[in-house]
């Protein structure tokens, strides 16, 4: 069965320090999600790709954090300089359908923990 | 006020009874719904999604949409204690974004 992956499943970080996240979504899935979920939380959107192109980014911090998705298929998230703050699960999603169609079903990849020290 | 607003619980049910889990949105442009499972340190897992107002079952799990209420809920019939999680309620809109609550956590017990 196809899954999203990610990379790496844990990660421990100083704070200042710089971390990149991973991402491969299902196979033909044209929308990728980049969510930052806290401990009793819901996840939070942090930006959404079509393709290549980044369709919302208004939550991503963007003063430190950056995401690109540059051949419209895997996908990196940086963070730089993390803070303590940042400590959180990194949530991956991607869904088949493009944006404006009902039914776009996210399929969640296993996250990556992250803790900053 | 949150988007998507779902108690908190805990919400405790015996083994065999049925869960009923809720879920409210502000949006009234929303047009898909989704109910997450999601294990303690695992990722959420996509278990229902629902488009159009009444009921949509699936094995034990029923999902019921009413859009003038703004207003979606699941239903697990005969829980299990592997049905112990937390459940997200998520809500979407034509951009496909979606808006996830903070979950309800259920646990049954045996």
């Amino acid at each position: 069965e196809a899954e999203v992956a990610q990379s790496p499943r844990y990660k421990i970080t100083e704070k200042s320090q710089a971390v990149a996240f991973w991402c491969d979504p299902i196979s033909g899935h044209a929308t990728l999600y980049w969510y930052r979920q806290i401990l009793g939380q819901g996840p939070e959107l942090l930006v959404q790709f079509q393709d290549e192109s980044v369709v919302d980014d208004s939550q991503l911090p963007k003063d430190r954090f950056s995401a690109e998705r540059l051949k419209g298929v895997d996908s990196t998230l940086k963070i730089q300089p993390a803070e303590l703050g940042d400590s959180a699960m990194y949530l991956c999603a991607s869904s088949e359908l493009p944006q404006g169609l009902v039914g776009n079903e996210q399929f969640f990849g296993p996250g990556t923990r992250l803790t900053v020290l | 006020q949150k988007e998507v607003e779902q108690n908190s619980g805990p919400l405790s049910v015996p083994e065999g009874a049925i869960a009923s889990l809720n879920c409210t949105y502000s949006d009234r442009g929303s047009q898909s719904f989704f109910w997450y499972r999601q294990y303690s340190g695992k990722s959420p897992e996509l278990i229902m999604f629902i488009y159009s107002n009444g009921d949509k079952e699936d094995g034990r799990f029923t999902a019921q949409l009413n859009k003038a209420s703004q207003y979606v809920s699941l239903l697990i019939r005969d829980s299990q204690p592997s049905d112990s999680a937390t459940y997200l309620c998520a809500v979407g809109t034509n951009a496909g974004k979606s808006t996830f609550g903070d979950g309800t956590t259920l646990t049954v017990k045996p």
